[in-house]
């Protein structure tokens, strides 16, 4: 199976910094990886698929890429309104598998 | 609007079965498979299977086969996840939501049920 890590745990960023979060795949995979923000107390919302793809609604403050077996999560101008634990997520042969995490908070 | 609603927090001794409900609106409930995550308290997200309400096939993590059981009534829209011997290490947020298939992400989601197991 694919194991994915994401880095790092937490993070804590001042208004208007910019945030980078990883994951990365054990092995090369297809762009079949999302990206999510859960607020407390609410439901994960995807930001993110496909690695780059924006969904609709979601601020252009929020970004994915990938280079090579990493994907990257970019919050170009962090905004108060930001704090979350955000997660990625990939599917691959039947199986959805989520990142542990990473908490997001304001310095 | 496209939404799915679960059903409410449940409160259950161990040894009790429960089913929890979610039912879709404002899309073609039939046409999209439904994933079922866990979250327990201060922890992350597990994905723990998904099912077409369209014929009720389903797919589990081995994390979870065995465990629960999903099931769907595409007359009312609904889909479920079930257990039929609670353990208090299933106290967790439960949410549904609903799988696009062109990224394999989840797109909708529900706005969770949380259950309880304690005696």
């Amino acid at each position: 199976d694919i194991q994915m890590t994401q880095s790092p745990s937490s993070l804590s960023a001042s208004v208007g910094d910019r945030v980078t979060i990883t994951c990365q795949a054990s092995q090369d995979i297809i762009n079949y990886l999302n990206w999510y923000q859960q607020k407390p107390g609410k439901a994960p919302k995807l930001l993110i698929y496909d690695a780059s793809h924006l969904e609709t609604g979601v601020p252009s403050r929020f970004r994915g890429s990938r280079s090579g077996t990493d994907f990257t999560f970019t919050i170009n101008s962090l905004e108060p309104e930001d704090i979350a634990t955000y997660y990625c997520q990939h599917y691959d042969n039947l199986l959805f598998t989520f990142g542990p995490g990473t908490k997001v908070d304001i310095k | 609007e496209v939404q799915l609603v679960q059903s409410g927090a449940e409160v259950k001794k161990p040894g009790k079965s429960l089913k929890i409900s979610c039912k879709g609106s404002g899309y073609t409930f039939t046409n999209y498979w439904i994933g079922w995550v866990r979250q327990m308290p201060g922890k992350g997200l597990e994905w723990m299977g998904i099912i077409y309400p369209g014929d009720s096939n389903t797919r589990y993590s081995p994390s979870f086969q065995g465990q629960v059981t999903f099931s769907a009534d595409k007359s009312i829209d609904t889909a479920y996840l079930q257990w039929s011997s609670l353990k208090a290490p299933d106290t967790a947020m439960y949410y549904c939501a609903r799988l696009v298939s062109n990224s394999f992400g989840f797109d909708v989601w529900g706005q969770g049920t949380m259950v309880t197991v304690s005696s």
